[in-house]
């Protein structure tokens, strides 16, 4: 277990929907990270959030937005979603806002889009 | 920004054998460098880290060595094993960056 906790574990909605995904960091982060992981490919950085100010945007559409709350948990939210938005999408924490030491990912949620 | 890139994308070993992945960053100011292990379906988990101040390290059967020079890092797996099977992925980062840069993995699968 790494600490990162990520809901739900798996989502399925149709095309056109808006759904959230939820993160909460190990105790004691400030940084959250949003991978997308998409089937039989590499891991897509989204965006970088650091106590609660983005620090870093990434491949990230503008359909999708996100934000980390005062808690330190961070939301992700896909729109208008698209068949090619089904993929794994994992966040990430670590202590600092900048990344020289371990990054502990969440175990993921899988979005399926139908 | 940076980029990363990752050889080979598929690597089949004999139990036992060695298992080598390289890969390449274009960024100089990059300055960690770490693998990360992916079983299928689930999270990925770090299984060794450098920094560019360090050329090699080494923990137990697993090695990472770093050429600066020739912006190139490596993973050496020894005595591999099944369980050793997963997808394994090289990342980047700088010391004031936002993220990490990942290549694109290599499947590695140990026969048996």
């Amino acid at each position: 277990d790494s600490g990162v906790t990520q809901t739900p574990k798996h989502l399925i909605t149709a095309t056109g929907q808006r759904v959230t995904l939820r993160c909460s960091p190990r105790s004691g982060d400030l940084s959250v990270y949003w991978y997308q992981q998409s089937l039989d490919q590499g891991l897509q950085f989204l965006i970088h959030y650091y106590n609660g100010e983005e620090r870093a945007k990434g491949n990230i559409l503008e359909r999708f937005s996100a934000q980390q709350f005062p808690d330190l948990h961070s939301e992700l939210n896909l729109s208008s979603l698209e068949l090619g938005d089904s993929a794994l999408y994992f966040c990430a924490s670590s202590v600092f806002g900048y990344l020289d030491t371990e990054a502990f990912f969440g175990q993921g949620t899988r979005l399926t889009v139908v | 920004g940076e980029n990363v890139e990752q050889h080979p994308s598929t690597l089949s070993v004999q139990e036992g054998d060695s298992a080598v992945i390289k890969c390449t960053y274009s960024d100089s100011a990059s300055n960690y460098f770490p693998w990360y292990k992916q079983e299928l379906g689930k999270r990925p988990q770090l299984i060794i880290d450098i920094r560019s101040n360090v050329g090699e390290k080494k923990d137990q059967r697993i090695a990472v060595t770093l050429n600066k020079t020739a912006k190139h890092f490596s993973l050496h797996i020894t005595e591999t094993q099944p369980e050793d099977s997963a997808v394994y992925f090289c990342a980047a980062s700088w010391a004031s960056g936002s993220r990490l840069t990942f290549g694109e993995g290599t499947q590695l699968t140990v026969n048996p």
